[in-house]
């Protein structure tokens, strides 16, 4: 069955202070991990897609890697405005459609 | 350009009751998804759809049904509300090959 886990749960961090979320998945052959931001109340974000082992994205302060076991969502020097819970997702190989979601971390910045 | 748009955005329901929720999304994806997400529990794939007319059932199927007679709507329905069903339901949607999904603002769903 295919499964992704997120650790920690939640994560508080100074601003500046730089860290990682893990995100380890089990999926039979995976098309694509999905990195998404959602702020209370609303829809989940779109932030990064990765296709393979090596591949690495980044946007702002954000650097998603991915390996062949697991994703990392690298957070430097953080401001306030980037606290909110970080979701991914994989996406297994075409005939298993099902998207699925690990249950997040919900990142604090501390001003 | 709406993307992906979910009717209601809130609703209070009486235990027994029925209703059905609209995801409607305008970017002629071919995949569509539906989600209920609630506290500590992430996002648990309600049922899913590859095409119209075809859906599948997802981790968590039961007291739901869904049909996409259209391609660009997915209704989700209630046919007897329980209290266990009180949460936030998000519709997703995704072309294929792509597998960037966008979802919709989701609907709040509380059932006394």
């Amino acid at each position: 069955e295919d499964q992704v886990t997120q650790s920690p749960e939640a994560l508080r961090l100074q601003e500046g202070e730089s860290s990682s979320l893990n995100c380890s998945y089990t999926v039979s052959g995976l098309r694509g991990l999905f990195w998404y931001r959602q702020d209370p109340g609303k829809g989940p974000e779109f932030l990064f897609t990765l296709y393979s082992a090596g591949e690495e994205k980044e946007k702002e302060r954000l650097k998603a890697t991915l390996t062949k076991k697991e994703s990392f969502l690298h957070i430097t020097a953080p401001k306030p405005e980037d606290s909110a819970t970080y979701l991914c997702a994989a996406l297994p190989n075409f005939g298993n459609e099902k998207l699925t979601f690990g249950t997040g971390t919900r990142l604090t910045i501390i001003p | 350009n709406a993307g992906v748009t979910q009717t209601p955005k809130f609703r209070v329901l009486k235990t027994g009751q029925s209703m059905t929720l609209l995801c409607a999304q305008d970017m002629n994806h071919e995949y569509m998804y539906w989600y209920r997400q609630d506290p500590g529990m992430g996002l648990r794939l309600i049922h899913y759809s590859v095409g119209e007319g075809t859906t599948a059932k997802g981790e968590v199927p039961d007291g739901y049904n869904v049909s996409r007679l259209k391609k660009q709507n997915f209704l989700l329905g209630l046919e007897s509300a329980a209290p266990s069903q009180t949460s936030v339901y998000f519709c997703a949607s995704i072309r294929r090959g792509a597998g960037q999904a966008f979802f919709g603002q989701g609907t709040r769903l509380t059932v006394v």
